[in-house]
Parts: structure tokens; C-alpha cells; sequence
């Protein structure tokens, strides 16, 4: 069955310290793949995403992630977490040639961030 | 560029009650779509309309749900006879003809 995984429920990370949320997916065909953050309360804002090409993408907020076809994945990395960065993220992926472009989600990770 | 609006921000409400919810997407973007997020899942997707038109609709979406998006800008989302599962964020999203969508900042439905 088609799906994402998101095998971190909560990561607690210390300010400054670098930082890699994981994601896999299982789809036939290599799918449009996405990061989103949410915070508290909030909507959902996109940090970067994939289509095709190079296979590490840089996206908003100092985050960047890799593709690697190999193993399924696409990870969210970012060198030195701030205060703020504290939210929950969300990988999501849109299936290649569905018209409606609806997005599936992970179920995503909550980062929380020590002073 | 204003972004996506939804109304209310937060409701509440009793078992049985109806509901509707208010989202004004980008003006320029011509596909909006619903989505439901519940504690510790991510959004899953309800319906989708490209203009005026509603395009597709998850299972997610039962006989108590109905959207609307007249003449393809702001778009309502109803729920008739409110039950406590009901209760989640709904969140609204629109984009042009392209993979990805901006996100308002959702809905809070608590059903009591």
C-alpha cells in the first residue's frame, strides 16, 4: 500500500545542535515529495520540496533535505537549530500524474528544543 | 499576496448541532481543497474543487459533509448533525495548477 512514514514521533534537540528528521515512502513511482512545519495553532507553511533534479534541496529557514531514490527516503536536515525551529513537521508526498495534486501526509514529528 | 483565510478560527459546539466553516483562498489560485487533521496524525485530505467544480472527494467525507465552492473563490465546508469524532482541525488549502498549495491556518471544531 502507498504510504509515508515518518518513524520519529518526537525529537527533543539542544539550540545549536544539528538536526535530521526522517521520512520514507512507499510508492511505485518516485513521488512529488514535500517538507511542511507546523506551529502550535497554526496552518501548515512548505519548507521545501522535490521534483526532479538534484537530489539535495534547499528550502526556507536553513533547511535543506537529500533524496535518495536507493532507500525511499527524504530527510530533513538542518545544521544548527534555533529556539524557534521548535513546531511539528510534517512529510507529505502528491503521486506523479494524479490531477487532483491532493497531498498524503506522514504523521509527522514533533521537535521540541532545549535552551 | 494575503494568504489563506479561514472563519471561525475556533468554534464549539453540541452533538447534533450543524457547522460551517469559511475559507478564502488566494485570488488568483484556482484549485482549493479541504483537509482534516485530528491529535497526533497529519492532515488527511477531504475534497477538492478546480474553480467552481468539485473534482474529487475522500471516502473521509460522509453524507454529513458537503463543500461548496460558488462561482470558484470562497469555498464552505458543512457538517450536519455534528458527532464528537467530528472534532479535529480543519484546514483549507488553495494553489494554481501545481504540486504543491498554501495552507490557511485552519479551524478548530470541538464537538461537546
Amino acid at each position: 500500500a502507498q504510504s509515508v512514514t515518518q518513524p520519529d514521533i518526537h525529537i527533543t534537540v539542544s539550540e545549536g545542535a544539528s538536526l535530521e528528521l526522517r521520512c520514507n515512502y512507499s510508492y511505485g513511482a518516485t513521488p512529488y515529495l514535500f517538507w511542511y512545519v507546523q506551529s502550535p495553532g497554526q496552518g501548515l507553511q512548505l519548507l521545501l520540496k522535490y521534483f526532479s533534479g538534484d537530489t539535495l534541496v534547499q528550502g526556507i529557514k536553513g533547511f535543506e533535505a537529500e533524496f535518495k531514490w536507493s532507500q525511499s527516503s527524504f530527510n530533513l536536515r538542518k545544521p544548527s537549530v534555533h529556539w524557534s525551529d521548535a513546531a511539528e513537521y510534517f512529510c507529505a508526498v502528491v503521486p506523479r500524474g494524479a490531477g487532483s495534486y491532493q497531498l498524503t501526509f506522514g504523521k509527522g514529528t514533533k521537535l521540541s528544543v532545549i535552551p | 499576496d494575503t494568504g489563506v483565510s479561514q472563519d471561525p478560527r475556533h468554534k464549539i459546539t453540541k452533538r447534533g448541532q450543524n457547522v460551517t466553516f469559511r475559507c478564502d483562498p488566494i485570488s488568483e489560485h484556482n484549485r482549493l481543497y479541504w483537509y482534516r487533521q485530528t491529535l497526533g496524525q497529519g492532515p488527511e485530505f477531504l475534497t477538492y474543487f478546480q474553480n467552481e467544480a468539485q473534482l474529487e472527494k475522500s471516502r473521509l467525507l460522509s453524507d454529513r459533509f458537503s463543500a461548496e465552492r460558488p462561482k470558484g473563490s470562497f469555498s464552505t465546508l458543512e457538517i450536519q448533525r455534528t458527532e464528537q469524532g467530528d472534532s479535529a482541525m480543519y484546514l483549507c488549502a488553495s494553489s494554481l495548477d501545481v504540486p504543491y498549495m498554501n495552507f490557511g491556518p485552519g479551524t478548530r471544531l470541538t464537538v461537546t
